[in-house]
């Protein structure tokens, strides 16, 4: 069964300060992978995905994330922090191989990120 | 012009009642997901509807009924509500071809409380 795990519920970084989220998944198929950010009493957002392209991928806001088959690993980072990036980030996956063929979500249980000054 | 737009955002009701949330998307999508976001921020999804069709039920309880009038549409209709309903519920959409997944795009949610 597919899954995805992130590490670490909170993130705590300088303004200024590199932002790492990390996210790793479990897919018995090759997986498209998605980044999606939730700002307070707001819906989710699409940052990023990968959908088997190139394994370095550029979203919006600065963020980018790299697909590492190897390591089952799709971690999200900035170079600079910004206090408008403190929100809650959620990594996702979708199994390309997912028999009812359609966007069957999985998410990770969120990293929540505070910027503070 | 909001792409998935859901109603009401907030919904505060007491346990017993019969309740529905709208959505409405206005992408031209084929397919539709009610998600649920419990207390913890965790996210699932809950149904999926491709062309009014439901292919998606995740071992929801009956309760829950999801109706699609047309494919721009997906209701979520929840019967006798529990206080364990109480949660965030996100409407979605996606457009999906051959073998490609596409993103989903979701809906402000409806904040939905049991009292």
């Amino acid at each position: 069964a597919q899954s995805v795990t992130q590490l670490g519920s909170h993130v705590s970084v300088s303004e200024g300060a590199l932002v790492l989220l990390r996210c790793n998944y479990s897919s018995s198929v090759p997986p498209y992978l998605f980044w999606y950010v939730q700002y307070p009493n707001q819906g989710l957002q699409l940052l990023l995905k990968y959908t088997s392209a190139a394994t370095l991928v550029k979203g919006i806001n600065g963020f980018e994330a790299e697909f590492k088959k190897s390591e089952t690993s799709f971690h999200l980072t900035k170079p600079s922090a910004h206090m408008s990036d403190a929100a809650e980030y959620f990594c996702a996956v979708t199994p390309m191989g997912f028999s009812g063929g359609y966007n069957k979500l999985i998410f990770g249980a969120g990293t929540r990120l505070a910027v503070h000054p | 012009d909001t792409a998935v737009s859901q109603t009401p955002k907030y919904l505060v009701t007491q346990m017993g009642n019969d309740k529905s949330i709208k959505c409405e998307q206005n992408l031209g999508h084929d397919t539709m997901y009610w998600y649920k976001q419990d207390s913890k921020k965790f996210l699932k999804i809950m149904f999926s509807y491709n062309n009014k069709e439901l292919i998606i039920n995740e071992t929801v309880p009956n309760r829950f009924s999801p109706k699609s009038p047309d494919k721009a549409h997906l209701n979520l209709h929840i019967n006798s509500l529990e206080l364990g309903d109480s949660a965030v519920y996100f409407c979605a959409s996606s457009q999906v071809g051959g073998q490609m997944n596409t993103e989903a795009f979701f809906g402000q949610g409806t904040r939905l409380t049991v009292v």
